[in-house]
């Protein structure tokens, strides 16, 4: 089946670095990738929707330029969090989608900023 | 307003014995779809089952089924024989619209589901 492969799994970085999550598809050509963010024991939030070739399209109240998305390709969707701080400490997950049903996760990503 | 309601924080069930997980959505849309994802601790998301809003039957895959009830806007999970491997965070979904490439999918807060041996 259809895989999303997304790396890191984890990630441990210091404060005011920036970090970049890659999300690819394997087997299969994602035009869109959604990117969540779930803080623990908490739901999954999308954060932006990335669409190949475009600009991404963010939810109210995540900022644009803090969370970089870059969508260049077919199979591969990034998100990259500059200047990041202890309050963006969380866990990052892909999505992609395929047909009426399906929608395929990455392993998705612990981000941990010290 | 949520969009998708779980009213069950968390559970604890007896291994092999059949558990109903709640989930009620909101939509104005007659077009949707709704979908029951596991996450187990290591974080991945595991689709378990998918019901369109036109399907006329519920939905079932193995020991997952899900009781769609249209009118009451309920869409719960029912897993049968449940097992310590079901141990896990539970989560509905709902796309609203017609299927398309650039949709979305909103989550439930979740349930966290515990099988006790």
């Amino acid at each position: 089946g259809a895989v999303v492969s997304q790396h890191p799994s984890r990630v441990i970085c210091k404060s005011g670095t920036s970090v970049k999550i890659e999300c690819r598809s394997l087997d299969f050509q994602a035009t869109t990738m959604f990117w969540y963010r779930q803080f623990p024991k908490q739901s999954l939030m999308l954060m932006a929707t990335s669409n190949e070739g475009s600009k991404a399209t963010y939810e109210q109240g995540v900022e644009k330029d803090k969370f970089l998305i870059n969508h260049a390709s077919l199979t591969l969707s990034t998100l990259t969090v500059t200047s990041a701080h202890p309050e963006d400490s969380s866990f990052y997950i892909c999505r992609s989608v395929i047909g009426v049903s399906e929608a395929f996760f990455g392993q998705g990503t612990r981000l941990t900023v010290v | 307003a949520q969009k998708i309601t779980q009213t069950q924080p968390g559970m604890f069930v007896q291994e092999k014995e059949a558990v109903t997980l709640d989930c009620t959505y909101d939509t104005s849309d007659p077009s949707y779809g709704l979908f029951w994802y596991k996450q187990p601790s290591s974080g991945e998301m595991i689709f378990l089952i998918y019901q369109g809003s036109y399907d006329q039957q519920n939905a079932t895959e193995g020991r997952y089924s899900l009781n769609f009830q249209k009118a009451r806007k309920s869409a719960n999970l029912v897993i049968s024989a449940s097992q310590l491997g079901d141990s896990a965070m539970y989560f509905c979904a709902m796309r609203e619209g017609p299927m398309n490439r650039d949709d979305k999918i909103i989550f439930g807060k979740g349930t966290r589901l515990h099988i006790l041996p």
